[in-house]
């Protein structure tokens, strides 16, 4: 079965420290991969999302992720964060194949993310 | 472009109400979809459409009705609310062939008492 698990629900770090939020998912080919972010009441939005080529994506904001394919994993990264960069973070896998569903995505539950001043 | 926009932002119905939560996008896109977002759940599937005409179920459809006579709109309809749906609804829509890459509207957050 298809799946996305991001395994920190919430982390803590302190504002100029790197961050890497993790990504797991279980996919029967090439998945396509995306990092959304939800600041406070807000939608989301895309941060950066990776559908073949160069394993390590560059996306807005100063964020980076890099796909694992012997480990199954997307993780995001960023070297140094900042305050505003508290927010929700959304990992995505893509297509969805059930019932012919091929335009959506499954989401992981996020990771919420805190910034220490 | 407005992209994907929702109305309203905010509504609070009685249990047993009826409601629609309205869903438009000005991109063209073919696909459209309804997600629900619950605390510690992270989205989930309620309905999609693969275009004008065509509608299907996701993950969590019970409860909710959709159709879609135009490409620009994706309208939720909730038959009888119930305190399980208090939750924060998002739109999306994405092109096909543009490797599932989905634009969000701004949500809807629904609080049935």
């Amino acid at each position: 079965a298809q799946s996305v698990t991001q395994p920190d629900i919430h982390i803590t770090v302190s504002e100029g420290a790197s961050l890497e939020l993790r990504c797991n998912y279980s996919y029967g080919a090439t998945p396509y991969l995306f990092w959304y972010v939800q600041s406070p009441g807000q939608g989301l939005q895309l941060l950066l999302k990776y559908f073949s080529g160069d394993t390590l994506v560059q996306g807005i904001k100063g964020f980076e992720a890099e796909f694992k394919r012997s480990q199954s994993s997307f993780n995001l990264r960023k070297p140094s964060v900042h305050w505003s960069d508290a927010a929700e973070y959304f990992c995505a896998v893509g297509p969805l194949n059930y019932g012919g569903s091929q335009g959506n995505l499954i989401f992981g539950k996020g990771t919420k993310l805190s910034v220490k001043p | 472009n407005a992209g994907v926009t929702q109305t309203p932002k905010f509504q609070v119905l009685k249990t047993g109400q009826s409601m629609t939560l309205q869903c438009a996008q000005d991109m063209n896109h073919e696909y459209m979809s309804w997600y629900r977002q619950d605390p510690g759940m992270g989205l989930r599937l309620i309905h999609y459409s693969v275009g004008a005409g065509i509608t299907d179920q996701g993950e969590v459809p019970n409860g909710y009705n959709v159709s879609r006579s135009t490409t620009e709109d994706f309208p939720l309809r909730l038959l009888s609310a119930a305190p399980s749906q208090t939750s924060v609804y998002f739109c999306a829509s994405s092109r096909r062939g543009s490797y599932n890459e989905q634009f969000f509207g701004p949500g809807t957050r629904l609080t049935v008492l």
